[in-house]
């Protein structure tokens, strides 16, 4: 089953609005929280962290929130660019075995139309 | 610029067939993983190592083994390909106590028939 779910497959926004991802996830051992970024054919891109004692982290454009209580975190995406395009993953991390491990969600592909 | 690279952009192997999929890093990271990429499942870590000859398994071990002999190199292997390994494969590592910020290769998509 998985413990990290993002629910929506794909979003569509136009340029210069807000876009909203949204995650959750189900195991309370989760410390750490991420998301990350992939175009086609690249790798994954590190976006944006919080940790499980804040409520909100802000890199310029991006805003995460993380709302503990419903288990429920979100990416803000203000305002939004064709560039952003691309598929989004929210990421759990968790200490197992010998090290941290990050468990991934299915991702939602963002479509921002000029 | 830190650099993932995988050996192979696109494979096509059959049944049966044990297959090596190479992963380099020139970060002298001590961390290496191994995820699956599948649509709608995001990433399910196969194999992690934290150290050289050291492994730990994943979510997702079955059917799957790896290697890793030096630092920089981590290698995935299917002993017996199956067509439900078809699959976007990709690596990543990290420095000890940065886990959570992985640096990704651009994935080996295998193609089992």
């Amino acid at each position: 089953d998985q413990q990290v779910k993002q629910n929506s497959p794909s979003l569509s926004v136009q340029e210069g609005r807000i876009s909203i991802l949204n995650c959750d996830y189900t195991n309370s051992m989760f410390d750490y929280f991420l998301w990350y970024k992939k175009y086609p054919a690249e790798g994954p891109t590190f976006l944006i962290s919080i940790s499980s004692i804040k409520d909100k982290n802000e890199d310029g454009r991006f805003t995460v929130f993380l709302n503990k209580s419903a288990k429920h975190l979100s990416l803000h995406i203000v305002p939004s660019q064709p560039g952003d395009s691309a598929v989004y993953f929210c990421a759990a991390r968790i200490w197992r075995n010998a090290g941290n491990m990050l468990t991934f969600g299915g991702g939602t592909r963002l479509m921002v139309k000029p | 610029d830190v650099k993932v690279t995988q050996s192979s952009r696109y494979l096509v192997k059959r049944t049966g067939e044990k297959v090596f999929l190479e992963c380099v890093q020139d970060m002298d990271h001590e961390n290496m993983f191994w995820y699956r990429q599948d649509p709608g499942l995001g990433l399910r870590l196969i194999y992690f190592s934290y150290d050289v000859k050291m492994k730990e398994k994943g979510d997702i071990p079955e059917g799957y083994s790896v290697s890793r002999e030096k630092k920089e190199r981590f290698s995935l292997i299917l002993e017996s390909a199956s067509t439900n390994q078809t699959s976007m494969y990709l690596c990543a590592s990290s420095q000890p106590g940065q886990e959570s910020e992985q640096y990704f290769g651009p994935g080996t998509r295998l193609t089992v028939t």
